[in-house]
């Protein structure tokens, strides 16, 4: 079983939609789970940033983490043509390096 | 820009060739880490350095090697390169293990 999970997609939205993105990880020492963002061409940037299972939400954008079943998502409300690119996911554990999942490529449609 | 400084853009070279790809972390970042992106295999992680010295592995191949020079600035040596070898090479600084990750725009390396 690969450590970090994520169906590459790609998926392809209306404008306005809500998104849902997902990740599976194995490792259950991951305490940090990270959300990138990466467009074509660029470097991943960090998105979102959470500590242990629970919600956290910046703008339009929600990430959740349920530990126990080792599952984390990426909310995206209102979804705009600007969110078009490839979102990585990166559970952590804090003393080793980011693993990062395949990455999800999404592409919001005007 | 994200503070994270690679050079070059994009390099073309033939197998068999050696390059040097290079890294500017962040004002202030003390880790730098290596990262492989190709089409089918996504982000690998490559080395990791800490203020000077080697401080984690991953799927780095022999014939790949980095290091770190004092003023923290980073080099990956890729050598005897094969057209396998074409992926998108990437550098990214932190401040330390508990914090994300900022990267540079990446060097293209495509091995003919």
């Amino acid at each position: 079983q690969k450590e970090v999970e994520q169906d590459p997609g790609p998926l392809s939205v209306p404008e306005g939609a809500i998104v849902s993105l997902n990740c599976t990880y194995s490792n259950s020492a991951f305490q940090y789970f990270m959300w990138y963002r990466q467009y074509s061409r660029k470097g991943p940037e960090l998105l979102m940033y959470t500590y242990s299972s629970g919600n956290k939400e910046d703008g339009r954008f929600t990430a959740q983490v349920d530990k126990s079943s080792k599952y984390i998502s990426l909310f995206i409300r209102d979804s705009q043509p600007s969110d078009s690119a490839t979102y990585l996911c990166a559970p952590h554990s804090g003393n080793t390096p980011l693993v990062f999942g395949k990455g999800t490529r999404l592409s919001v449609i005007a | 820009d994200s503070g994270v400084t690679q050079t070059p853009k994009h390099l073309i070279t033939a197998t068999g060739q050696r390059v040097t790809l290079r890294c500017s972390p962040r004002s202030g970042d003390l880790s730098v880490y290596w990262y492989q992106q190709s089409l089918d295999q996504g982000l690998q992680f490559l080395i990791q350095y800490y203020n000077g010295e080697e401080r984690a592995k991953g799927n780095i191949l022999e014939r790949f090697s980095a290091q770190q020079f004092p003023d923290l600035h980073s080099e990956l040596n890729l050598s005897s390169l094969e057209l396998g070898d074409s992926a998108l090479y990437f550098c990214a600084s932190s401040v330390g293990p508990d914090y994300g990750y900022t990267f540079g725009s990446g060097t293209r390396l495509t091995v003919v």
